[in-house]
């Protein structure tokens, strides 16, 4: 079992709607956790930054952190075809050595007008 | 574009061989990131350097090696290519005071191992 799972979908919703995309873990050591948008062919843009449980909130997008359940959820409200992207959520756990950085496999968004 | 560039954009090679792919940070960042991308296993971390001291290793194999320069371009060396070392290569770079989650990704090295 990887210690990051990630629905590859692809998912398609219609332009504004709200889309959910989620990953769950197995490392409950995981201390930050990411989401990031690659476009096809580009390299990975960082969406959101998280430390522990909760929410935070930027513009349309909402990133949400259930450390108990270890389930990360991206909500993007109000969606565009410009959110049309593969969505990688990441975690990260700090050690002695350093650290270690996990992703998911990402999930295709297609938004449609 | 985030100001991360990366040399050369496309690599071909055969099997055995040994490649370097080069990486610029943005001006300024101190960090550079080196990951791997593939379809069967996704993106996966390889190295950090900060200002050319290792800071943190993922998943890279003895057959690769990394070394940040004192201008604080970036290598990659990839040795003993096989065909599953086919795929994108990101470089990413961070500035001072941050980490991983302010980083800027380069357009990345698409390496095709025959």
């Amino acid at each position: 079992q990887k210690e990051v799972e990630q629905d590859p979908g692809p998912l398609s919703v219609p332009e504004g709607a709200i889309v959910s995309l989620n990953c769950t873990y197995s490392n409950s050591a995981f201390q930050y956790f990411m989401w990031y948008r690659q476009y096809s062919r580009k390299g990975p843009e960082l969406l959101m930054y998280t430390y522990s449980s909760g929410n935070k909130e930027d513009g349309r997008f909402t990133a949400q952190v259930d450390k108990s359940s270890k389930y990360i959820s991206l909500f993007i409200r109000d969606s565009q075809p410009s959110d049309s992207a593969t969505y990688l959520c990441a975690m990260r756990v700090d050690s002695n050595s350093g650290y270690a950085l996990n992703f998911g496999k990402g999930t295709s968004l297609l938004v449609t007008p | 574009d985030s100001g991360v560039t990366q040399t050369p954009k496309h690599l071909i090679t055969a099997t055995g061989q040994r490649v370097t792919l080069r990486c610029s940070p943005r001006s300024g960042d101190l960090s550079v990131y080196w990951y791997q991308q593939s379809l069967d296993q996704g993106l996966q971390f390889l190295i950090h350097y900060y200002n050319g001291e290792e800071r943190a290793k993922g998943n890279i194999l003895e057959r690769f090696s990394a070394q940040q320069f004192p201008d604080l371009h970036s290598e990659l060396n990839l040795s003993s290519l096989e065909l599953g070392d086919s795929a994108l290569y990101f470089c990413a770079s961070s500035p001072p005071g941050t980490g991983v989650h302010e980083q800027y990704f380069g357009p990345g090295t698409r390496l095709t191992v025959t």
